[in-house]
Parts: C-alpha cells; structure tokens; sequence
C-alpha cells in the first residue's frame, strides 16, 4: 500500500486570508500528481496535473508547487473567498494508478 | 459535451442482497476508473480498464466485488452478499488516457461522476 498523506486534515480561515496545505506522497516511481477539488454534492474537479520537479502551476488564485526529490507538493490559495470551501485531495500517480490523500477540507468563513 | 455519469445516486439495500452500479464515462475516454470513499477516509482505488485490455483489478477488496466494462464504454460495479462495511460513496472517473510509450501518457486528468451513496442496512 502506498501512502499520501495530506495536512491539515481540515482548515478554517477568514475571508482574505492565504492558506496553504501540503501533500506528502513517495518520492520514487513517480510519475505525476494531481491536485482536485471536492466541492460537497458535487464530483471532484481537476486543477493541476504536474510531473516534473520544480513544476508550479498556477489558476486563478490557486497555485501549487512540486518536489518529486523530496515527495510533496504545496497548494497555496490567495485571499480565500467563500466560494473555496471544499476539500482538496491530491493523488499519486505511478503510472496506472492513482493513490488519493484523505484531503483538506477547507472551510472559509465570510 | 456530456460529462461521466451514475446512477443511481443514492441506493440503499438490505445486507446480503446484490447491487449493481452504473458508470457512463465521457465518450471518447479509454481509461476508466472505480473508487469508493468510506467516512471519513480517503478515495481508494478499486479498478481500472484501459480500452480493451485486461482490468487491473488489484483493488477490489474482496470476491464479492467484480466490475465490467461493456463495448469499453459503459461499466457496471457489482456487489453480491452486500455487508455494512460496503457502504460508501462510489466514484468513477474517466480519461482520455495514451497508450504507454506515446508522449504525455498516462498524466491525463479524471473527469469524476457525481457519484452513488450506497448505503446497507
């Protein structure tokens, strides 16, 4: 079993504040990370596919960075609005599977 | 264009008794995938099919649990003898995955299905 582990496990912050959560995954046969978006009632949505070290990707006000050597990738989202509240899963891709973290749920208060 | 689709939603059944449960993924996409998110956990892998070759199946939990994907289009996820521990949101998700070897393979995104919340009493 492969581990990805995601901190914190949730997060509440106020309108206008930057958050950050990280994504811990095994740094060998890797072959690419996902990061999603779970909005609740809804299907999880994509926001970053990212495979090389050093990536940084960014929409909008979310951006996240990767380091395959050390295994772990940060989301950064700027001036949390309401409409960010949902839970952020990444997933470990080794080829044919995908190995998700358990996700931060993030909750943004207006 | 139309996204991934499931039915049904929401499904609660009698332990012991058989569920079948119903993925259309997005036209054209090769790859397809089941998961299931038990409380409070996070998703888990259950299996995988990649056009007509053979499922990978390594993450079903137990022979109760099968899945087939007819014409590589839709897929039907089956569980016989239903126990309380089966009860779990049921994803799938779909790519439009390249072949190995070809450029960019396998780093295409999921397109997820809303779900079904299968629920055993």
């Amino acid at each position: 079993i492969l581990n990805v582990e995601q901190s914190p496990q949730s997060l509440h912050v106020q309108e206008g504040d930057s958050t950050n959560f990280t994504c811990s995954f095994p740094s060998s046969n890797f072959y690419a990370l996902h990061w999603y978006r779970w909005e609740t009632a809804k299907s999880p949505e994509a926001l970053f596919v990212m495979t090389l070290n050093g990536d940084e990707k960014k929409k909008g006000r979310i951006s996240a960075t990767l380091n395959t050597k050390e295994g772990y990738s940060y989301l950064y989202i700027k001036g949390s609005q309401p409409e960010d509240s949902a839970t952020y899963l990444c997933a470990f891709n080794n080829f044919n599977k995908f190995y998700f973290g358990s996700g931060t749920k993030l909750n943004v208060k207006p | 264009g139309a996204g991934v689709s499931q039915s049904p939603s929401n499904k609660v059944t009698e332990k012991g008794k058989d569920v079948e449960l119903r993925c259309d993924p997005i036209s054209g996409h090769t790859a397809l995938y089941w998961y299931r998110q038990s409380l409070g956990q996070g998703l888990e892998f259950l299996i995988y099919f990649q056009g007509n070759s053979a499922p990978d199946k390594s993450g079903l939990p137990s022979d109760r649990f099968s899945a087939e994907r007819t014409g590589g289009s839709v897929s039907t996820l089956t569980i016989q003898r239903t126990q309380q521990e089966d009860s779990a949101v049921y994803l799938c998700a779909s790519s439009l995955r390249k072949k190995r070897g070809t450029s960019g393979e396998g780093r295409s995104e999921q397109y997820f299905g809303p779900g079904t919340r299968l629920t055993v009493t």
